[in-house]
């Protein structure tokens, strides 16, 4: 079974320009959420998407969106990117039906802003 | 709200000694407790989780923790550590009916020859 896909992998951007990143769950997995991880901030979290609705939504400006297919595979959009926004950015899938299991993660795309 | 604190950010260790990364939450419902590992560049991998029944948990590697309702801690220990145990480690709560994770700022373990 395949596990979380995050692309790219890697990315560098300039101040100002917008980056979308991709995601795609565990196959069955409906729910998907998105985390920002910084060395000084931790694990932050963005937002979750489930049946292609936003249904969490952390504390973070506009600027920071997302959406969900049909397929439960998840992007998320950044638009004019600024330094601080140099992460890790991890993508993080559930399954949802029943008892609560763990997330499981993809291994992230690192974003660097110049 | 549930919240998750890590009580030490690095914690140094010799190869073979045992180690304990403390995490203590806060929530005033019931809740899942887990203990995540990351490696360096990579995402965040399962190590152990307490859902119900038995408060001692045994996971992957040779880690478990023990959840300690009054005390509202989730301890990860090993034994004896190896090297390859360098690794961030993050402790995270998930209150019943939320399928959202909160986690700690995360506990970095240096393994020393």
């Amino acid at each position: 079974k395949a596990g979380v896909t995050q692309t790219p992998r890697y990315l560098i951007k300039t101040r100002g320009q917008q980056v979308t990143l991709s995601c795609s769950p565990i196959s069955g997995h409906r729910s998907v959420s998105w985390y920002q991880q910084t060395p000084g901030q931790g694990l932050q979290f963005l937002f979750e998407y489930f049946s292609e609705t936003q249904r969490n939504k952390g504390n973070f400006p506009g600027r920071f969106s997302g959406r969900q297919f049909s397929n439960s595979r998840s992007e998320m959009n950044v638009s004019t990117l600024e330094l601080g926004d140099s992460a890790l950015y991890l993508c993080a899938s559930t399954w949802d039906r029943g008892e609560v299991t763990e997330a499981f993660f993809g291994q992230g795309t690192r974003l660097t802003v110049v | 709200a549930q919240s998750v604190t890590q009580l030490d950010s690095q914690v140094p260790v010799f190869e073979e000694a045992p180690v304990e990364l403390r995490c203590n939450y806060s929530s005033s419902v019931s809740v899942y407790l887990f203990w995540y590992v990351q490696y360096p560049n990579q995402g965040l991998q399962l190590l152990l989780k307490y859902l119900s029944g038995s408060t001692l948990v045994k996971g992957i590697n040779g880690f478990e923790a023990e959840f300690n309702k009054s005390q509202t801690s989730f301890h990860l220990r090993k034994p004896s550590v190896h090297i390859s145990d360098t690794a961030e480690y993050f402790c995270a709560v998930s209150e019943k009916g939320s399928y959202i994770p909160t986690f700690g700022r995360g506990t970095s373990l240096i393994v020393h020859p």
